[in-house]
């Protein structure tokens, strides 16, 4: 089973900062890689598949990169919508598995 | 417009059953697999059992095969999720979600989620 681990679990931070949310795989997963938003009480919102495409109607301050085992999240200017938890997803050969997610918190 | 419409949750006694169901509307359902992905409360995302457009195929996770089965009627659009011998550590809010079909198959629409708590 490959194994997804995301990195900080919580990270701090001012409106306006970059960020960078990392989630590595515990084998080479080519490109295949999602990420989604997910704010208290509320279903997850898709944000970026494959390991950069934008889904419809995210802001472009949004961003992903990353091939093989490491992959990166990256919010270029944090605005006060965007403190949320974040999970990155996998899946292989009729299993999904998330990362385990890294919330996004006001200093 | 896509929606997704769980129902069914509530409270059950351990070992107890439950069948969970998710209406969908706004696209072709017959034409697209389905999943369930649940969250225990304070606990991230667990992928829990898909079903393929036809129902050919099932799929289930190691934590809930033998217990759990997820079927579908596309006659009526509708997902279900059959829940048995229930768990304490089943208590989480059950998400119906539709899966893209090309990897990483991302889930692109979900639906509010339904609360199921295990406990006597």
């Amino acid at each position: 089973d490959i194994h997804m681990t995301q990195s900080p679990s919580t990270l701090s931070a001012s409106v306006g900062d970059r960020v960078t949310i990392t989630c590595r795989a515990s084998q080479s997963i080519s490109s295949s890689l999602a990420w989604y938003q997910q704010k208290p009480g509320k279903a997850p919102n898709l944000l970026i598949y494959k390991p950069s495409g934008l889904d419809s109607g995210v802001p472009s301050r949004f961003s992903g990169s990353g091939s093989g085992t490491e992959f990166t999240l990256t919010i270029s200017s944090l605005q006060p919508d965007d403190f949320a938890t974040y999970y990155c997803q996998h899946y292989n050969s009729y299993s999904w598995t998330f990362g385990q997610g890294t919330k996004v918190e006001i200093e | 417009e896509v929606q997704l419409l769980e129902s069914g949750g509530g409270l059950v006694q351990p070992g107890g059953s439950l069948r969970l169901s998710c209406a969908a509307s706004g696209f072709t359902f017959s034409s697209y697999a389905m999943s369930w992905v649940r969250q225990a409360p304070g606990k991230g995302l667990e992928w829990v059992s898909s079903i393929s457009d036809t129902s050919i195929g099932t799929y289930h996770a190691d934590s809930v095969k033998g217990r759990f089965t997820i079927s579908r009627d596309n006659s009526k659009n509708t997902l279900y999720l059959q829940m048995n011998s229930l768990r304490a550590e089943d208590t989480a809010v059950y998400y119906c979600a539709r899966p893209m079909p090309q990897p990483p198959r991302e889930f692109d629409y979900w639906g509010l989620g339904t609360l199921v708590t295990v406990s006597s």
